[in-house]
């Protein structure tokens, strides 16, 4: 099956700085790659996905880059605010799994006001 | 639109009892699955559900089953309940369930004594 790995699993940043936390797979049938943030005692909350086709995505201060040959994803937060503090959660989706998430271990990214 | 609910939030069991979990999805959501998330574990895959049917199933003990109602409402059991099956369970529901974005709910943490 698919197997996400995601680095760092911690990440202090000093306010406006950027931020990026980086996700490789292994599964080629993988196509739709979610990243989700989850604030401490609140569910997981979509912020940004990317799907096979595409090689980048922003919205705002966030983008995803995906890299298929390679088979690894990132995700790039600029000017980083104290709100931004979560755990950050990579997922990969193969195709011929339905809608089978395979999630990463996690990054606690705190931003230092 | 309402978003994802569980029912209990908080529950506490004793080793070797059963618990029922309760999901109740977006609105014209048919797909739900269920994860399990603990610190050592992140988020794990237990199920999916769609149309009542399971289409999906992670790699859990068979003491962890499911169902879902033609409502999509859905529902997860653990029987036979052991220590380490403490965790906050979270169920997602998306759409038609394939590629898609998965909505979160906002769990429900178990604690086995």
């Amino acid at each position: 099956g698919e197997n996400v790995e995601q680095h760092p699993s911690t990440l202090s940043v000093q306010e406006g700085d950027s931020a990026v936390i980086k996700c490789t797979y292994s599964d080629s049938a993988s196509n739709y790659f979610p990243w989700y943030k989850q604030e401490l005692g609140k569910r997981p909350q979509l912020i940004i996905d990317i799907r096979s086709n595409v090689g980048e995505k922003k919205d705002q201060r966030i983008a995803v880059t995906l890299n298929k040959t390679a088979k690894h994803f990132s995700l790039h937060i600029t000017e980083t605010q104290p709100e931004d503090s979560a755990v950050y959660f990579c997922a990969a989706s193969p195709w011929d799994t339905g809608n089978q998430f395979y999630f990463g271990t996690g990054t606690s990214l705190t931003v230092i006001p | 639109k309402a978003g994802v609910t569980q029912t209990p939030r908080y529950l506490i069991k004793t080793r070797g009892q059963q618990v029922t979990l309760s999901c109740s999805p977006i609105s014209g959501h048919r797909s739900v699955s269920w994860y399990q998330q603990t610190p050592g574990q992140g988020l794990q895959f237990l199920f999916e559900y769609f149309s009542e049917t399971q289409r999906n199933k992670g790699n859990f003990p068979g003491r962890f089953s499911g169902r879902q109602f033609s409502n999509s409402r859905s529902e997860m059991n653990v029987s036979t309940l052991e220590l380490g099956d403490s965790a906050l369970y979270l169920c997602a529901s998306s759409l038609i369930g394939t590629e898609e974005t998965q909505y979160f709910g906002p769990g429900t943490r178990l604690l086995v004594l």
